[in-house]
């Protein structure tokens, strides 16, 4: 079946730094969701890309929809504590109608 | 929290017992899902449904099997628990034709 690897699986940063994420597929997806998960809670919905080539940003958040419809990539600039979380990625493939493929997370720790 | 509620919220039972999780959403979306939450693999689908009485397998299905009987409820069981089945489960639900999907708080399972 399809899968997506998302790297890096974890990530230890300064407060303040920018971070970057991606994940990749040997499939094309014709949607890709970004999602945050609190300790304790269900992941959360960040953005959503439809299109490719789509660049969306949500604050200090930005997603792009690669070219190729194999991969996306999430950036996070001035990293701040609530940033801490894991951060999962999300596919739609052409023939996984309203199911999604989910990447393995990465695991963001922020040091102030 | 679009609205879904998941119960229990946390619960121990022994190898062998049956267990059921109760997923509950209050605004009639049509397609709800199962999955489960292990470290280093995501989110991966367990069941999922597109109405009522209407259900189909996806990728790690072995050993649970799901019923909708109303629209509101989508309710998970574990026939005869084992200790791999100790993990995290969530259920989501789609609202309308989208693909976007929202996440319930989870239900922390331990089968010892």
């Amino acid at each position: 079946g399809q899968q997506l690897n998302q790297s890096p699986q974890s990530m230890f940063i300064q407060e303040g730094e920018d971070v970057s994420m991606n994940c990749t597929s040997s499939s094309i997806f014709n949607t890709w969701l970004w999602y945050k998960q609190d300790p304790g809670e269900g992941p959360v919905l960040l953005i959503a890309l439809y299109k490719a080539g789509e660049l969306t940003s949500n604050g200090r958040l930005t997603a792009q929809f690669g070219i190729t419809r194999k991969d996306s990539f999430l950036n996070i600039s001035a990293s701040i504590p609530s940033d801490v979380g894991i951060y999962f990625c999300a596919g739609q493939g052409i023939q996984g109608a309203q199911k999604l493929v989910f990447g393995q997370g990465t695991r963001l720790t922020i040091n102030p | 929290d679009a609205g879904i509620t998941q119960s229990p919220r946390h619960k121990v039972t022994e190898t062998g017992t049956p267990v059921t999780l109760r997923c509950h959403q209050t605004e009639n979306h049509r397609y709800m899902y199962w999955y489960r939450q292990d470290p280093g693999h995501g989110l991966r689908l367990i069941h999922y449904s597109y109405g009522v009485k209407d259900t189909d397998k996806g990728e790690v299905s072995d050993g649970y099997s799901v019923s909708r009987s109303k629209t509101e409820d989508f309710l998970l069981t574990l026939e005869s628990a084992t200790s791999s089945q100790t993990s995290v489960y969530f259920c989501a639900i789609t609202p309308g034709q989208g693909n976007i999907q929202y996440f319930g708080a989870g239900t922390r399972l331990s089968v010892l």
